[in-house]
């Protein structure tokens, strides 16, 4: 079975600075995908990044990046220009390609509360 | 833009009652997902349906939960008889087939059992 570990329980960063969410996870899958999630307090989940483990290239969407590396299992997030309103809880989830019943379901981390200082 | 409706948002109820919850996903949609999450933890697939079919509910705990999606549209999620432990969010999700079409989230019905 696939395993998601985020081992951040808690992270801060100031206003205008830069932070990295860290995550790793498990599987003896070849192709896969990763993704990011917020959500804000009492405001529901919403995407904000995901990666195609085939791709070499890190994905990108305006102040959020991944560091994808695939041989170490790792998927970060790195937050840039952090603003008040990236204050949430981050999940990284794992998500497979293809094979048995359960290929399209998201397997969660444990998240990552994001404090953001004005 | 479109977005999963769930319903009630705020659920309390006693123990050994029984409570059930309603999603309406994003129109189109094939795969409904009800996941449930633990205060600070990461959500938990519950059920997986594609179209009306179940496709995954090995979490489900099946003596005392059960959901449906009779059309194949919207899905409710009953639990019976609820014990403290359930005291959790149920979130719903939809998404198009296939694996890199992204979740979409409900809201969420937060749930207390006292």
């Amino acid at each position: 079975a696939q395993t998601v570990t985020q081992s951040q329980p808690e992270m801060s960063v100031q206003e205008a600075e830069t932070v990295t969410l860290s995550c790793t996870y498990d599987t003896s899958e070849s192709d896969y995908y990763l993704f990011w999630y917020k959500q804000p307090p009492s405001r529901q989940m919403i995407l904000v990044i995901r990666q195609e483990a085939y791709k070499q290239q890190n994905a990108t969407e305006n102040r959020f990046s991944v560091n994808f590396q695939k041989a170490a299992k790792s998927f970060s997030l790195k937050i840039s220009d952090s603003q008040l309103g990236d204050a949430a809880m981050y999940f990284c989830a794992y998500r497979r390609v293809s094979g048995g019943t359960s290929y399209g379901k998201l397997t969660f981390g444990q998240g990552t509360i994001l404090t953001v200082h004005p | 833009e479109a977005e999963v409706a769930q319903s009630p948002r705020y659920k309390i109820t006693e123990k050994s009652q029984a409570v059930a919850f309603w999603c309406d996903p994003i129109s189109g949609h094939a795969t409904l997902y009800w996941y449930r999450q633990i205060l600070g933890q990461g959500p938990e697939l519950l059920v997986q349906f594609q179209d009306e079919s179940v496709v995954d509910d090995s979490q489900l705990p099946k003596d005392r939960f059960s959901a449906e999606r009779l059309k194949g549209v919207d899905s409710t999620l009953k639990i019976q008889p609820a014990e403290l432990g359930d005291s959790a969010m149920y979130l719903c999700a939809s998404s198009l087939q296939g694996a890199n079409s992204p979740l979409h989230f409900g809201n969420g019905t937060r749930l207390t059992v006292t």
